[in-house]
């Protein structure tokens, strides 16, 4: 079935740095890549998400590549800010007929320095 | 005020009993799933509904139990075959199969 890793578990940055975060992921059939945000005490949100006919995806600050070939997607976060501080989970779609679900990798926790 | 509700927030239960986790949207989605959260482990799928009276077993869906009666209403059961149910268990609807899931605000189940 279905596996995604994610990389770093933690990651500290300076304010006005740039953070990527990237994940792999194993059935190459999977077709949709979504990034979710999760801030301290409060409900994971969506943030950006990809599907497999495009390869890179921008919306303002961050940014959501995808690679098919090596099976790899990765989210980049420029001019970081403290609000940016949070958990990020990357997820990808395991297909499977009308069975497929969201299989999420383990999270990242962001912190953003000022 | 659309979106999903679950109850209650934080929940206590003795060893050997059930718990009934309760999720209610009213953003008229079809798909509604349900997750555990544990630190660093993510969120691992319990039970999803595609459809009313319909249901699909998750990743870790062993000692957990759901019903689909109403399109608005996916409730959890956390029964007590379950070992080690002290977590956080989040609900989430979907539009569709690859649509953005929206999520409740969680529960918070500790076993005493």
């Amino acid at each position: 079935g279905e596996n995604v890793e994610q990389h770093p578990s933690t990651l500290s940055v300076q304010e006005g740095d740039s953070a990527v975060i990237k994940c792999t992921y194993s059935d190459s059939a999977s077709n949709y890549f979504p990034w979710y945000k999760q801030e301290l005490g409060k409900r994971p949100q969506l943030i950006i998400d990809i599907r497999s006919n495009v390869g890179e995806k921008k919306d303002q600050r961050i940014a959501v590549t995808l690679n098919k070939t090596a099976k790899h997607f990765s989210l980049h976060i420029t001019e970081t800010q403290p609000e940016d501080s949070a958990v990020y989970f990357c997820a990808a779609f395991r297909g499977g007929g009308s069975q497929g679900n969201l299989i999420f990798g383990k999270g990242t926790k962001l912190s953003v320095k000022p | 005020d659309g979106g999903i509700t679950q109850s209650p927030k934080y929940l206590f239960r003795k060893e050997g009993q059930n718990v009934t986790l309760s999720c209610e949207q009213n953003l008229n989605h079809d798909a509604m799933y349900w997750y555990r959260q544990d630190p660093g482990q993510g969120l691992r799928l319990i039970y999803y509904s595609q459809i009313v009276n319909d249901f699909q077993k998750g990743d870790i869906a062993e000692g957990y139990s759901v019903s689909r009666e109403k399109k608005e209403s996916f409730p959890l059961t956390v029964t007590s075959a379950q070992k080690n149910p002290t977590a956080f268990y989040l609900c989430a609807s979907s539009r569709g199969r690859t649509g953005e899931l929206f999520f409740g605000e969680g529960s918070r189940l500790t076993v005493l």
